[in-house]
């Protein structure tokens, strides 16, 4: 079992359209949580951090649910500049290794 | 502020040749990571360094793999000798270890070993 699962995807949505993001995590110990973007051919970059009371920066929200060892991203009111790979990050081990996802593949179209 | 560097950008080389990777952190941090990713397995950590040290390389490949950090500002990944299979996109990242843990990374070094 991957110690961090992603659908694939692509999810293919058109603008303003309300997008979800799920994921699992394997390691009950992890301790952080995060998910990053990454556009095609370019580097990773953090989006936003996980807290376990759920936290919303933008249009975007991400929640915690530890019991389940499920992370969720929701996507609101899309943009055509929202198209990229979500790729969700928890951290493993004492120096808080980050252990990253598949990814997840959104394309939005007008 | 300049942000993590890395160089070469781009890399073709042939089987059994030397490749040098390197990386210059953001200045003031103080960890450093080494990742490869491809479609396959996706993106994967090789090697992390704190305050220069190496401490974990559990996902160093092979002997083939090494990596050095001779001091805060430049870190190097060789790859002696390469195979098509070390064909992928290599990342630098460098972050505060007392900051979130936020990553930042470089642009990647895109290597094809024919």
């Amino acid at each position: 079992r991957k110690e961090v699962e992603q659908d694939p995807g692509p999810f293919n949505v058109p603008e303003g359209a309300t997008v979800a993001f799920n994921c699992t995590y394997s390691n009950s110990a992890s301790q952080s949580f995060f998910w990053y973007r990454q556009d095609c051919r370019k580097e990773p970059k953090l989006l936003m951090s996980v807290y376990s009371s759920g936290n919303e920066d933008g249009r975007f929200t991400a929640q915690l649910n530890r019991a389940s060892q499920y992370i969720s991203l929701l996507i609101r009111d899309s943009k055509l500049s929202d198209s990229a790979t979500y790729l969700c990050v928890v951290t493993a081990g004492g120096y808080n290794k980050l252990i990253f996802g598949a990814g997840t593949r959104l394309a939005v179209h007008p | 502020d300049a942000g993590v560097i890395q160089s070469p950008r781009h890399e073709v080389t042939e089987m059994g040749q030397e490749v040098t990777l390197r990386c210059k952190p953001i200045s003031g941090h103080n960890s450093l990571f080494w990742y490869r990713q491809t479609m396959m397995r996706g993106l994967e950590l090789l090697i992390y360094f704190n305050n220069n040290v190496p401490i974990d390389d559990s996902g160093m490949p092979e002997d083939r793999f090494s990596a050095k950090m001779p001091n805060a500002s430049f870190s190097t990944l060789k790859i002696q000798p390469s195979e098509p299979r070390d064909s992928a996109v290599y990342f630098c990242a460098s972050s505060h270890s007392g900051l979130a843990n936020e990553q930042f990374f470089g642009p990647g070094t895109r290597l094809t070993v024919l």
